[in-house]
């Protein structure tokens, strides 16, 4: 199966900085299926970008993904507080899909 | 409005089994497929499966094999995750997600989830 490495584990950053979040395969994810999730404490996940690049409907364009193969990242452009959250990066290519262990971006 | 409604929270001793159900509403239930999705307390998500409400088998994560079931019933517009054999490590919150392709790919509705707690 496909493991999937998200770093840093921790991203310590204020309201309006840029936030660069990286997810690492341990092999190439077919055709860029990779998606990011946005999760906050006691909700479900929230899709917001699929295909690596694509933007989720509704979702505001502070949100871009990019990368291909076996790196990734999801950018946030400029932090807004409702952004504080974990983010999960999971690739559908293959099975079993996989999901990495989270990145928490956390208010500084 | 798409809603994917789950079952109440359940207490379970090692070596019994579970039962989740997500019901859904506000679309056509037989066009999407619907996965299962776990989260153990402060740990990341795990796929276990997926189910195709229209018909055909289901899809299980081969860690899970031979202890997970997915079922549905198109009747009610709901799907059934079963767990057997629970061990503590089962101990997560059960999430039941819409899988969508098309101009947007992936989970883009979630159950609110169901908390099973494995414990003696």
């Amino acid at each position: 199966e496909i493991v999937l490495t998200q770093s840093p584990g921790t991203l310590s950053l204020s309201p309006g900085e840029r936030a660069t979040l990286s997810c690492r395969a341990s092999q190439s994810v077919s055709s860029s299926y990779l998606a990011w999730y946005q999760q906050k404490p006691g909700q479900a996940p929230r899709l917001l970008i699929y295909d690596a690049s694509g933007r989720a409907t509704g979702i505001p364009d502070r949100f871009s993904g990019s990368g291909s193969g076996t790196d990734f990242t999801l950018t946030i452009s400029r932090l807004e507080p409702e952004d504080f959250a974990v983010y999960y990066c999971h690739q559908y290519g293959s099975s079993p899909q996989t999901f990495g262990q989270g990145t928490k971006v956390e208010i500084k | 409005q798409v809603q994917l409604v789950q079952s109440g929270a359940e207490v379970k001793k090692p070596g019994a089994s579970v039962k989740v159900s997500c019901k859904a509403s506000g679309y056509t239930f037989d066009s999407y497929y619907m996965h299962w999705v776990r989260q153990a307390p402060g740990q990341g998500l795990e796929w276990m499966g997926i189910i195709n409400p229209s018909g055909g088998s289901p899809y299980y994560a081969q860690r899970l094999q031979g202890r997970v079931t997915m079922t549905r019933d198109t009747s009610t517009s709901t799907v059934y995750m079963e767990l057997s054999s629970l061990r503590s490590e089962d101990t997560a919150v059960y999430y039941c997600a819409r899988w969508v392709t098309g101009t947007t790919v992936g989970f883009d509705y979630w159950g609110q989830g169901t908390l099973v707690t494995v414990s003696s």
